[in-house]
């Protein structure tokens, strides 16, 4: 099965909070892709990160650091010393080979407070 | 660069009256466009794959001749809702690959809101 599960529905944390977004996925590929995209109240998608199956590195960019392992087969999302404007939708998704179709997880609803 | 646009963003329609709505890859060809559904507070749902030049590969339970696309050129692919329904009210978002058959990215629009009353 291919199947992307984010297990919290939604968080509450308040600003300047660190949080961190679960991603786990199963898949049959040796190939694919994961990708994590921001959905604010206006609806449009807004892409965050792409790692391929070959790359296990972690990466960081300003506040926001992903941590891929495929040993758990987990893509975690972690925002650090979060913002009111961080607050949204975020949604993991599976890209296959082949297909190239994305499998989105259900998401996380963020909620920063002030 | 990678820009997709939608039009229009929302609609409103009449129960029983069809709506189209057009995906546009703004700076680059697409061969394959996806479209997506995402009812409020869910998650987004493949509806349909389609290759410029050939007939849409719809996901399982999606009923193909209510929702028609076309995608006849390498910018741009519509959406038909035919006899359209409340409970086909939803956020409809597409997305588009470009040519490079090795690239896994899709490129989303921003989506389009349709309210049938």
């Amino acid at each position: 099965a291919q199947k992307v599960t984010q297990a919290q529905t939604e968080i509450s944390v308040v600003e300047k909070e660190d949080v961190t977004l679960d991603c786990v996925y199963e898949t049959r590929d040796t190939t694919y892709y994961l990708f994590w995209y921001k959905q604010p109240p206006s609806g449009e998608l807004v892409f965050l990160i792409r790692r391929n199956s070959f790359d296990e590195q972690n990466e960081i960019s300003g506040r926001y650091s992903w941590n891929f392992q495929k040993s758990t087969s987990s893509f975690n999302f972690t925002i650090t010393a979060s913002q009111v404007v961080d607050s949204a939708v975020y949604f993991c998704a599976l890209g296959l080979s082949g297909t190239y179709k994305y499998i989105f997880g259900t998401g996380t609803r963020l909620k920063v407070l002030a | 660069g990678a820009v997709v646009s939608q039009h229009p963003s929302r609609v409103i329609c009449k129960s029983g009256t069809s709506v189209k709505i057009e995906c546009r890859s703004l700076d680059f060809q697409a061969t394959t466009m996806f479209w997506y559904r995402q009812f409020p507070k869910q998650s987004l749902m493949l509806m349909a794959t389609s290759n410029e030049g050939s007939k849409a590969t719809y996901e399982q339970g999606v009923e193909k001749d209510k929702f028609l696309i076309n995608h006849a050129s390498l910018t741009l692919s519509t959406l038909t809702v035919t006899s359209a329904h409340p409970e086909d009210s939803s956020f409809y978002i597409c997305s588009a690959r470009a040519g490079d058959l090795a690239s896994y990215e899709q490129y989303f629009g921003p989506g389009t809101r349709l309210t049938v009353t």
